[in-house]
């Protein structure tokens, strides 16, 4: 089964919009760590945001925040006043246990594309 | 600056050739990570290395090797026994568990096969 699960190919956003990318996620652990990543057309994957399972607030970052629903597990990606710059493939991660060495599972993408 | 550098950016190889990327990192982390990213999709774990001279298979380790003999390098040989090599490559390196283990990546390896 998928442990990280992004169901929307590719989005539009108007720009100075807001966007929400949707990432669910499969886990029995009860300690994980969610991230996402940023991966523009040159390639480099960019740390945007990250999430614990036992963290009780929303992470933000600048105009990043995570909208974490642990019960739903369910860790959407909110970009607030879109940029042009913001036109980039969007990647969701788990991270399960601290055991792991931090290695984690990485969704299929998103597309998001900003209009001016 | 701190961070992770990987060489070359483009290599293309004949079938049949063994290829070596290379990875290094001056961010004194001791977890160090490859993955292949196929067009339009998420990135998949090849290897990971916890420590020095320690190194476990990851989801789609066949045909390809590793070595971790210093912490700062962690090649990632292509064999001719990977049926299909031509792919993104992407080294990423990490501080250990309880921090938030965000992966610092490198710039990528683009894998031609000809």
């Amino acid at each position: 089964a998928q442990k990280i699960t992004q169901t929307q190919p590719g989005m539009f956003v108007q720009e100075k919009e807001a966007v929400t990318l949707d990432c669910t996620y499969d886990t029995s652990d009860p300690s994980y760590g969610l991230f996402w990543y940023k991966q523009p057309s040159s390639g480099e994957m960019i740390f945007l945001i990250y999430q614990g399972s036992y963290d009780q607030q929303n992470a933000t970052e600048g105009r990043y925040s995570l909208n974490f629903q642990k019960a739903r597990k369910s860790a959407n990606l909110v970009i607030s006043a879109s940029q042009l710059g913001d036109s980039a493939m969007y990647f969701c991660a788990m991270r399960e246990g601290y055991t792991n060495a931090g290695k984690s599972t990485f969704g299929d993408g998103t597309t998001l594309t900003v209009k001016p | 600056d701190g961070g992770i550098t990987q060489s070359p950016k483009y290599l293309f190889r004949k079938e049949g050739q063994n290829v070596t990327l290379s990875c290094e990192q001056n961010l004194n982390h001791d977890a160090m990570y490859w993955y292949r990213q196929d067009p339009g999709q998420g990135l998949r774990l090849i290897y990971y290395s916890q420590i020095v001279n320690d190194f476990q298979k990851g989801d789609i380790a066949e045909g390809y090797s590793v070595s971790r003999e210093k912490k700062e390098s962690f090649p990632l040989t292509v064999t001719s026994a990977q049926k299909n090599p031509t792919a993104f490559y992407l080294c990423a390196s990490s501080t250990p568990p309880p921090d938030t283990n965000e992966q610092f990546f490198g710039p990528g390896t683009r894998l031609t096969v000809l």
